[in-house]
């Protein structure tokens, strides 16, 4: 079966960290683009990061120099390392995996179910 | 980055057509993607590229593009499609992801 699973989330003090992980199965992650998406409680959805097949990442404004996200080939997965965590990091997240079909067609088709990051003292 | 915008909330009569919109300048460069989702789930993928329906999404979503804008149709809603709905965009460098705030659309 083709699906993500994310595990690591929790409860973490402000200025913390966690380490969240998106396990595949079913495809390689390395030759797709993966994404992490973040939805706080009652609000919108809000892009966190992506990796692109050739390994280059890209961050949101919000969360640029605290996250990082990589990728374990050998275990096809994705993480996403979440430093100095703020209150407003609260959320769940998201796992997505990326299809690009040409420069201005790309979709996000495949979702994973969420993980809840809390950060709170 | 860039923005992209969406009526926050949208009534529709059941059976009847309903437009979603997206506006922003991304759109001119990039299709846009739609996603439903529903309370206490994960989104899931309605529409992509030109318009384009992955399997399993009923014909009566369709989308449109047309300069700044995208647009999300269902014709003829079903009490299931009540949800949210959140356009995304490439921003301007192509590298970072924009969702739009999101509708949430009722079926009266």
């Amino acid at each position: 079966e083709v699906q993500v699973v994310e595990t690591g989330g929790g409860l973490s003090q402000p200025g913390g960290s966690l380490r969240l992980s998106c396990a595949a199965s079913g495809f390689t992650v390395s030759t797709n683009y993966m994404s992490w998406v973040r939805q706080a409680p009652g609000k919108g959805l809000e892009w966190v990061s992506v990796i692109y097949s050739d390994g280059r990442t890209y961050y949101a404004d919000s969360v640029k120099g605290r996250f990082t996200i990589s990728r374990d080939n050998s275990k096809n997965t994705v993480y996403l390392q979440m430093n100095r965590l703020r209150a407003e990091d609260t959320a769940v997240y998201y796992c997505a995996r990326e299809e690009v079909e040409t420069t201005m067609v790309w979709y996000f088709d495949l979702w994973g179910r969420g993980i809840l990051v809390t950060v709170s003292s | 980055s860039s923005e992209v915008t969406q009526d926050p909330a949208v009534s529709v009569a059941l059976g009847q057509t309903v437009r979603i919109t997206c506006q922003g300048d991304s759109l001119r460069n990039y299709y846009a993607s739609w996603y439903q989702q529903k309370p206490g789930q994960a989104p899931i993928l309605v529409i992509y590229g030109k318009n384009n329906r992955p399997s399993g999404i009923p014909d009566r979503f369709s989308g449109s593009s047309s300069g700044n804008t995208a647009s999300l149709t269902i014709t003829g809603a079903q009490a299931e499609d009540e949800a949210d709905y959140y356009c995304n965009c490439r921003d301007s460098s192509g590298n970072q992801r924009v969702f739009g705030g999101g509708t949430k659309l009722t079926v009266l």
